[in-house]
C-alpha cells in the first residue's frame, strides 16, 4: 500500500529556517511526480511546490526563491526546505503523489504543522 | 497562473439531497481538473480525476462533468458521511492551483 508520512513541523521565528520530510513506503519517490500543499488555520488549499521523476522541479510564486523541493532516493524521502519564513507561512503541510502526474493526487501524507511566529 | 473559482462558497443540504458544485478555470483547461473532498483535520481525499473518471473505492454518487473552463461536481444522494469541504484543481498547468472550496453544511 502506498504511504506518505511527514515530519518536521513546528514553531520557528520569522526569517527562521526549517526542513520538512516526507518518507514514502509502497512506491519510490524517484520515479514519481511528488508535491507539497499546504493549508493556513481556516483557509483552503494552496499548491506549493512540486518535483517531477526527471527532478525538475516548480514553486507557486509565494515561495519562489526561499523554499527549496528536494528527493532522497536512497532514503525513499522528499524533503522541502523553508527559508526566510514569514508568519503567513504558517499552515499545515502535506506531501501528496499524483500518479500519473495529470490526474489528482492519491496519496496524501497525514500533514505536519509549522507556526511561524516570535 | 491559471485561478480557479468555485460556486457556491458553501451550501447546506439535506441528507438525499441531490447537490451540484460548479469549478471554472480563468483559460481553458481540456479536462485536467480533479475534485478533493476534506474532512475537519484530515488531508484531502481524490475523488474525481480527469473531470469525469471515479476514483477507486469512490462511491458512485459521485460524479464529474464538464471541459474547457466549465466543470461540475455532482452528489446524487447526500449522505451524512458527505458533509465536508470540496476543492477542484486543475493539472493543466506546471503550476497547480486549487479553487477556494465549497463547504456542504447539514439543514
Amino acid at each position: 500500500e502506498a504511504q506518505l508520512v511527514e515530519s518536521g513541523g513546528g514553531l520557528v521565528q520569522p526569517g527562521g529556517s526549517l526542513r520538512l520530510s516526507c518518507a514514502a513506503s509502497g512506491f519510490t519517490v524517484s520515479g514519481n511526480y511528488l508535491t507539497w500543499v499546504r493549508q493556513a488555520p481556516g483557509k483552503g488549499l494552496e499548491w506549493v511546490s512540486v518535483i517531477y521523476s526527471s527532478g525538475s522541479t516548480y514553486y507557486a510564486d509565494s515561495v519562489k526563491g526561499r523554499f527549496i523541493i528536494s528527493r532522497d532516493n536512497s532514503k525513499n524521502t522528499l524533503y522541502l526546505q523553508m527559508n526566510s519564513l514569514r508568519a503567513e507561512d504558517t499552515a499545515v503541510y502535506y506531501c501528496a503523489r499524483a500518479s500519473p502526474p495529470a490526474y489528482g493526487m492519491d496519496v496524501w501524507g497525514q500533514g505536519t504543522t509549522v507556526t511561524v511566529s516570535s | 497562473d491559471i485561478q480557479m473559482t468555485q460556486s457556491p462558497s458553501s451550501l447546506s443540504a439535506s441528507v438525499g439531497d441531490r447537490v451540484t458544485i460548479t469549478c471554472r478555470a480563468s483559460q481553458t483547461i481540456s479536462t485536467y481538473l480533479n475534485w478533493y473532498q476534506q474532512k475537519p483535520g484530515k488531508a484531502p481525499n481524490l475523488l474525481i480525476y480527469a473531470a469525469s473518471s471515479l476514483q477507486s473505492g469512490v462511491p458512485s454518487r459521485f460524479s464529474g462533468s464538464g471541459s474547457g473552463t466549465d466543470f461540475t461536481l455532482t452528489i446524487s444522494s447526500l449522505q451524512p458521511e458527505d458533509f465536508a469541504t470540496y476543492y477542484c484543481q486543475q493539472s493543466f498547468s506546471t503550476l497547480r492551483t486549487f479553487g477556494q472550496g465549497t463547504k456542504v453544511e447539514i439543514k
